[in-house]
């Protein structure tokens, strides 16, 4: 079985960009849950999404937005890029969502914005 | 809010030997989830080992175990036997049982080396 995969791997931006970042879970996977990963702030989530819904959002501003496809695909994007959005983006799809299911994680997307 | 404190920034052990690294949580949930995640270098993230609070008995996989003191709010991981292959970032995750959700809540990690 296929692992989650996530595209593109490495984005290079500017400030003031918006850039978009997909996430395909593994096949049969309904939630899947984004994550930034920083030196400074570490690991924080920043929402879940299961059966096309947002079930919980972390503490980032609204320039940060997601959604989630009737196969569970799920994108996030970022609107106008600030130098601290530079991050490595993780993606983790579960079974369902809830009851501390494991968490499968992708490579990532890193993010580098100039 | 729920946070999770890993104390040891990094550690170093010579192969073959048994490392622990330390962790503890706040919370005022009774019922909840605790993780060991491993991100070797340039590589995705794992599970290693997971402990449902309500579970007594510490959980185990083969070389990696845990000591999970609920009343303490500690949860250690045990590597026994320690391979070139544990080296890796490891970080400390904790979910709410209420939360109805997949927020994992992580430690700022430890970065473990395995010399030879």
């Amino acid at each position: 079985k296929a692992g989650v995969t996530q595209t593109p791997r490495y984005l290079i931006k500017t400030r003031g960009q918006q850039v978009t970042l997909s996430c395909s879970p593994i096949s049969g996977h309904r939630s899947v849950s984004w994550y930034q990963q920083t030196p400074g702030q570490g690991l924080q989530f920043l929402f879940e999404y299961f059966s096309e819904t947002q079930r919980n959002k972390g503490n980032f501003p609204g320039r940060f937005s997601g959604r989630q496809f009737s196969n569970s695909r799920s994108e996030m994007n970022v609107s106008t890029l600030e130098l601290g959005d530079s991050a490595l983006y993780l993606c983790a799809s579960s079974l369902v969502s809830g009851e501390g299911h494991e968490q499968f994680f992708g490579p990532g997307t890193r993010l580098t914005v100039l | 809010a729920q946070t999770v404190t890993q104390s040891q920034p990094e550690m170093s052990v010579q192969e073959a030997e048994t490392v622990t690294l330390s962790c503890t949580y706040d919370t005022s949930e009774n019922n909840y989830y605790l993780f060991w995640y491993k991100q070797p270098p340039s590589r995705q993230m794992i599970l290693v080992i997971r402990q449902e609070a309500y579970k007594q008995q510490n959980a185990t996989e083969n070389r990696f175990s845990v000591n999970f003191q609920k009343a303490a709010k500690s949860f250690s991981l045990k590597i026994s036997d320690s391979q070139l292959g544990d080296t890796a970032m490891y970080f400390c995750a904790f979910i709410g049982f209420f939360q109805g959700a997949q927020k994992l809540v992580f430690g700022q990690g430890t970065r473990l080396t395995i010399n030879p």
